[in-house]
């Protein structure tokens, strides 16, 4: 069951402009929501995270907007440059005894191209 | 500054053949992951380790998948009687501990089952 919905599955966007993805999860347990970027041939890498205590996370240009009613979260890129192109992936997880954080539920990721 | 390492970068093996991947974690770090990534999707978890032993292997997808890290550190996914739809980016993580939120990758293994 797919429990982390995410959209669009690819988005373009010029220079300068914004770029916002969405995801959506069904886990009311789930309370740490990280985004992930990944780059062609790479792992993913941690680009900024939230939880669930806090409606917005700001780093850089990077800002997480969380709506923990509509158990929706956002990924808001200001300022998109070229070098932002890549595949996010927004997750989720929990901890509780005999599991951890690290114990991602992702979504099925956004392809993001920032032209020039 | 050695990150997360994973061995080898791409392997090609025969439909019916045993393969081992390898993950070598960040020193230091008690929590190891394998994830799953085929074309297009998100990572799916596979299997946890807290220390040498396996906590949660709930998305190993059957018994010809198995994982081991006998000493606590370097981890090897192996993978018996390999099909087709096997092929996959398969992903190491580490983190500090099980409490601790940040997970990183390495590049992945790349398997082509043919």
């Amino acid at each position: 069951q797919q429990q982390v919905k995410q959209s669009p599955q690819s988005l373009i966007v010029q220079k300068g402009g914004i770029s916002i993805i969405n995801c959506a999860y069904e886990n009311t347990a789930f309370d740490y929501f990280p985004w992930y970027q990944q780059f062609p041939g790479k792992g993913p890498a941690l680009l900024i995270a939230i939880r669930p205590d806090v409606s917005e996370k700001k780093e850089g240009r990077f800002t997480i907007s969380f709506n923990k009613s509509a158990k929706q979260f956002s990924l808001h890129i200001m300022d998109s440059q070229p070098g932002d192109s890549a595949t996010y992936f927004c997750a989720a997880s929990e901890w509780r005894v005999g599991t951890s954080y690290g114990k991602l539920t992702f979504g099925q990721g956004t392809i993001l191209t920032v032209h020039p | 500054g050695a990150g997360v390492s994973q061995t080898p970068s791409n392997k090609v093996t025969e439909k019916g053949k045993y393969v081992e991947l390898r993950c070598d974690p960040i020193s230091g770090h008690t929590a190891l992951y394998w994830y799953r990534q085929s074309l297009g999707q998100g990572p799916e978890f596979l299997i946890y380790f807290q220390g040498t032993g396996a906590a949660d292997d709930s998305g190993l997808p059957n018994d010809r998948f198995f994982a081991v890290r006998p000493e606590g550190s370097v981890s090897t996914l192996k993978i018996q009687r390999t099909e087709r739809g096997d092929s996959a980016v398969y992903l190491c993580a580490s983190s500090l501990s099980d409490v601790n939120t940040e997970a990183f990758f390495g590049q992945g293994t790349r398997l082509t089952v043919v």
